[in-house]
């Protein structure tokens, strides 16, 4: 059973427009969020992360959004830019390690 | 950069075997972690040390183990290798608790 999941495989947005990538988790214990850039043939980069009692997190042109009601975060990156391509994780922390998505392919197109 | 480094980058060995992966955290991070990433399952937590002792334990085989030494480097030690563990196996560390978690580039497992 997926304790988090994100529905969308993959997501194309126009460069310079907002990505919005979304992600939802079943598991109530979790109280640490975090979002994940990954290219191929390398590790998972942090991008940004938010406590369960926040409900948003700003840093630079990312910013996450946790709605612990409906259980579910979003990551908004604006503007969007050609490097910004990669597959993005969502991850989920109680005790110990992350539980991840299996990810969204986001190509930001010229 | 993350400034955890992974050894060896890729290893081929044969069914039955036994391997050791090597893993240095960033420098200051006292936790260090343990993930399998396969094509179907996606990426899967093994286990946590922290600060030598092991702290949390995922969905590890009991053919699998590891350690973290008092320099704080860790090893995961594979054996009875069979097919299904090729993989892609990462490490990371971490400052504490609920801090984020910074990955190496991982070692490629190939079961041949």
């Amino acid at each position: 059973d997926q304790q988090v999941k994100q529905n969308s495989p993959s997501l194309s947005v126009q460069e310079g427009r907002i990505s919005i990538l979304n992600c939802d988790y079943t598991n109530s214990m979790f109280d640490y969020f975090l979002w994940y850039k990954k290219y191929p043939a390398e590790g998972p980069t942090f991008l940004i992360s938010i406590s369960s009692i926040k409900d948003k997190n700003e840093d630079g042109r990312f910013t996450v959004f946790l709605n612990k009601s409906a259980k579910h975060l979003s990551l908004h990156i604006v503007p969007s830019q050609p490097g910004d391509s990669a597959v993005y994780f969502c991850a989920a922390s109680e005790v110990g390690g992350l539980t991840f998505g299996k990810g969204t392919h986001l190509i930001i197109q010229p | 950069d993350s400034g955890v480094t992974q050894t060896p980058k890729h290893l081929i060995t044969a069914t039955g075997q036994r391997v050791t992966l090597r893993c240095s955290p960033r420098s200051g991070d006292l936790s260090v972690y343990w993930y399998q990433q396969s094509l179907d399952q996606g990426l899967q937590f093994l286990i946590q040390y922290y600060n030598g002792e092991e702290r949390a334990k995922g969905n590890i085989l009991e053919r699998f183990s590891a350690q973290q030494f008092p320099d704080l480097h860790s090893e995961l030690n594979l054996s009875s290798l069979e097919l299904g563990d090729s993989a892609l196996y990462f490490c990371a560390s971490s400052a504490g608790f609920n801090q984020p978690q910074h990955f190496g580039d991982g070692t490629r497992l190939s079961i041949l």
